[in-house]
Order: structure tokens, then C-alpha cells, then sequence
């Protein structure tokens, strides 16, 4: 089935450091892609997504290309701030049983540090 | 706008103890999900709906009953309540049924099961 594999951390950076964090995944057909970002004692909420290869998701600073033929969707951030301190899940969606399934990779805690 | 709520946050139980979980969206929408956190392991689905009046079994569904009585509300009970379930439980909803659906997520209800 599908799946996503991402870097495992902790990953601990000084601040202003450049910032990557490994994403593969596996899946047939064309999912999206997703970067899902959970701050200390919160819920995930949604940092950037790519619909289709090529794309590329951008938010605050952070970018991740959907690279179909490595089938890769690494984030990455050219300045960390102590603020990105947080826990970053790489997921893809696929149609399944008439809703959109989330597949999650396993978290890479990032601590950013002054 | 208060997006998704989950009530209680943290919670407590013995082993065979029976509770219910309350999520809450005000933003209109017809899927509603729950999945449940665990170390080192992303977030896996539990149920899910696609609309008021239906449930579905997600990837881990053992042990957990839903509701969806209301559009508004989706309800994870828990009859006998085990060790094993001892996790993180978050509540997501989203409204576009394609593969681009970005799924909003509740701050989460921390269970413990002794």
C-alpha cells in the first residue's frame, strides 16, 4: 500500500541554520502532498500542500517541490527562527472508499535552538 | 471562529471503563475524522464519516465506537477501555471531497489508561 517515510529527528538546529527534512513516499497514481506542522500542546494544522509534480508549496518561509521522479517532498526553510521549534508530519492524500485518506509519516521533531 | 474543539483535553481511566469524546467543528463540514497519535508512528485513522447519519471503519477501529448525529459533531466512545489505547486522540474535519482536502484538526485529548 502507500506510505510515507520521512528523516528521523530530533533535528536541533542553531538559529538562522538551513533547514531539511527528508520525505519520500510510496503510492500509486498522483496523490497530494502535504506538510502538516503540531506545535507544543497543539493540533496539527496544515504548513503547505502540492497537488501535482512540480508544484511547489510555500508558507512561511518554508518550500517543499513534489519531485515525482524521485518521488520525494522534502521541506525546507533557508532561516530557522526558535519559533519553527515543532514536530513535522509529511502525509499524501489518496481517494479511498469515497473519502480522502491521509497516510502520515512517523513526525521529525525540530528544536531550534538561540 | 473556533474551528475544531475536543472535549475533555486530558482524561484518565482504569482498564474497563467506558468514555465518550466530543469533537466539535463550526465550519460547515461533511467529513469528520478521528485518529489517535502514538510514539514514532504518525497518526493513524480510527473512524470516519462523510456526512451526518454515517460511519465508517478506519485503519484501526478495534475497541472504539463512533456517532454522527449531528453535521456538527462526531463522537468517539470507548466501551472497555484497555492499556493498549492509552495514546493521543485528535478529531479533524474538511469540507472537498478531492485528494487536495486540507483536513483542520482539534488540539487533542490526551488518554490514559491504567
Amino acid at each position: 500500500g502507500n506510505s510515507v517515510t520521512q528523516m528521523e529527528g530530533p533535528v536541533t538546529l542553531s538559529e538562522e541554520a538551513f533547514l531539511t527534512i527528508n520525505c519520500t513516499y510510496t503510492a500509486t497514481g498522483y496523490p497530494s502532498l502535504f506538510w502538516y506542522v503540531q506545535y507544543p500542546g497543539e493540533g496539527l494544522q496544515l504548513l503547505l500542500k502540492a497537488t501535482k509534480a512540480d508544484d511547489k508549496g510555500s508558507n512561511k518561509g518554508f518550500e517543499a517541490t513534489y519531485r515525482k521522479e524521485t518521488t520525494s517532498f522534502h521541506l525546507e526553510k533557508g532561516s530557522v527562527q526558535v519559533s519553527d521549534s515543532a514536530v513535522y508530519f509529511c502525509a499524501l492524500s489518496e481517494r479511498s472508499g469515497g473519502y480522502n485518506k491521509l497516510i502520515f509519516g512517523a513526525g521529525t521533531r525540530l528544536a531550534v535552538h538561540p | 471562529n473556533a474551528g475544531v474543539t475536543q472535549t475533555p483535553k486530558f482524561r484518565v481511566l482504569k482498564t474497563g471503563q467506558s468514555m465518550t469524546l466530543l469533537c466539535a467543528q463550526d465550519m460547515n463540514h461533511e467529513y469528520m475524522y478521528w485518529y489517535r497519535q502514538d510514539p514514532g508512528m504518525g497518526l493513524r485513522l480510527i473512524h470516519y464519516s462523510v456526512g451526518e447519519g454515517t460511519t465508517a471503519k478506519g485503519e484501526v477501529p478495534d475497541g472504539y465506537n463512533v456517532s454522527r448525529l449531528k453535521k456538527q459533531n462526531f463522537l468517539l466512545g470507548l466501551e472497555s477501555a484497555a492499556p493498549s489505547q492509552t495514546s493521543v486522540y485528535f478529531c479533524a474535519s474538511s469540507s472537498d471531497p478531492t485528494p487536495a482536502d486540507t483536513q483542520y484538526f482539534g488540539p487533542g485529548t490526551r488518554l490514559t489508561v491504567l
